[in-house]
């Protein structure tokens, strides 16, 4: 149980275009879902925390109107990286929390981005 | 206040030896720290987790050991294995919101 899965696995794109990246819990409804971001060797940095039919809450300098958040049900949520550039290039990484006052987090396995 | 500090960065050992990886918080607010393993490319998973409750937490090779007094946690990894190596990152939460992760350690485990 608890498995989250993320599509594309990986994508390329030009710059100027925009990614849609897909999270989905898949065996649990996921009341919080997160986005990260993870540079090589480095820890995860949390981009946006999205409660389902609320809007997202950002961190300090993540450009909402560039990474468009929607959590439209309890299993989905959407990012979507627009206008891209290439120092948009990293590894995202989605997580869901299930309801119920869980603490536990689950992630996704990634979703590398390189914007050319 | 929100960091978790980890210690080491990295740490080699070698087969069957014993992995301990350290962590130190400074909010008492948070009630829940979780480990997390990460292979390369892909996504962290979560290994073991413990509440402030409980001074430890055994499953299988895996223990955290917790001091509430000190604001520390361990992962200890017994009779480490190759398959192991990976990269491992302590967090803690409070609710299960706003997860603080720590910078991460390199296990390699030597054959």
């Amino acid at each position: 149980g608890a498995v989250v899965s993320q599509h594309p696995s990986w994508v390329i794109c030009k710059s100027g275009t925009s990614v849609k990246i897909e999270c989905r819990s898949l065996d649990f409804q996921a009341t919080t879902m997160f986005w990260y971001r993870q540079f090589p060797k480095q820890s995860l940095m949390l981009m946006a925390t999205s409660n389902e039919g609320s809007k997202a809450t950002y961190e300090q300098g993540v450009e909402k109107d560039k990474f468009l958040i929607n959590h439209a049900s309890l299993t989905l949520s959407t990012l979507t990286v627009t206008s891209a550039h290439p120092e948009d290039s990293s590894f995202y990484i989605c997580s869901a929390r299930a309801s119920g006052g869980r603490r536990e987090q689950f992630f996704g396995p990634g979703t590398r981005l390189t914007v050319l | 206040q929100q960091q978790v500090k980890q210690s080491p960065q990295s740490l080699i050992v070698q087969k069957g030896g014993i992995s301990i990886i350290n962590c130190a918080y400074e909010n008492t607010a948070f009630d829940y720290f979780p480990w997390y393993q990460q292979f390369p490319g892909k996504g962290p998973a979560l290994l073991i987790a413990i509440r402030p409750d409980v001074s430890e937490k055994k499953e299988g090779r895996f223990t955290i050991s917790f001091n509430k007094s000190a604001k520390q946690f361990s992962l200890h990894i017994m009779d480490s294995q190759p398959g192991d190596s990976a990269t491992y990152f302590c967090a803690a939460t409070r609710y299960g919101q706003n997860f603080v992760f720590g910078p991460g350690t390199r296990l390699s485990v030597l054959p």
